[in-house]
């Protein structure tokens, strides 16, 4: 089955530490991108990402990187520079010319 | 500014009843929009889409929306919502060449028995 595979699906973190959110697709698509949701906000962009090897900041790309060294996988880190980073992050992508974007099931980060 | 506004941040209905969920964009966004769903700690599923064509447009488990240009709005609306309905509903529109989609803060649809 084609798709996009978050994981893990939850996770905690020590407040100073790094983390890494996992984003694989195989759904062939050539862009991938990565939303924060927070209560009663929505969901807001962090970084995109059109091409291998290529990537534009979102939002609110502080306290946040991203890498793209494959096609498939689009993974974030949470810096310890991201002074609130308790949230729901979920990721998405889709064909350049095809507006519609197919989600991940996400992963809660939370900050203990 | 490129918005998506959701004028209400629930909608509390009982189950049978017909409901509408308010949509506004701005005209600064382009004119392609989307319905998502998101159940309880789930990712999102796309609902239905306008690009272009027919203002109506239908989408999965029986719901609609309606694109009116001239309001700048795109309404979702289900003649007769089930239990199963209660979700989280966020409205979104294209933004820019890379396809970026901005969210509406979403509704909180709770439908009772």
């Amino acid at each position: 089955d084609g798709g996009i595979t978050q994981s893990p699906k939850y996770l905690f973190r020590k407040e100073g530490q790094n983390v890494t959110l996992s984003c694989e697709q195989n759904l062939n698509h050539d862009a991938m991108y990565w939303y924060r949701q927070d209560p009663g906000q929505g969901l807001r962009l962090i970084y995109y990402s059109q091409i291998v090897n290529d990537f534009q900041k979102g939002d609110i790309a502080e306290g946040y990187s991203v890498s793209r060294e494959k096609k498939e996988s689009f993974p974030l880190t949470v810096t310890s520079a991201q002074k609130n980073p308790t949230a729901f992050y979920l990721c998405a992508s889709n064909l350049l010319g095809n507006t519609e974007a197919f989600f991940g099931q996400g992963t809660r980060l939370t900050v203990v | 500014a490129q918005s998506v506004t959701q004028l209400d941040s629930q909608v509390p209905v009982f189950e049978e009843a017909p409901v509408e969920l308010r949509c506004n964009y701005s005209s600064s966004v382009s004119v392609y929009l989307f319905w998502y769903v998101q159940y309880p700690n789930q990712g999102l599923q796309l609902l239905l889409k306008y690009l272009s064509g027919s203002t109506l447009v239908k989408g999965i488990n029986g719901f609609e929306a309606e694109f009116n240009k001239s309001q700048t709005s795109f309404h979702l609306r289900k003649p007769s919502v089930h239990i199963s309905d209660t979700a989280e509903y966020f409205c979104a529109a294209v933004s820019g060449g890379y396809n970026k989609l901005i969210f509406g803060a979403g509704t909180r649809l709770a439908v009772h028995p």
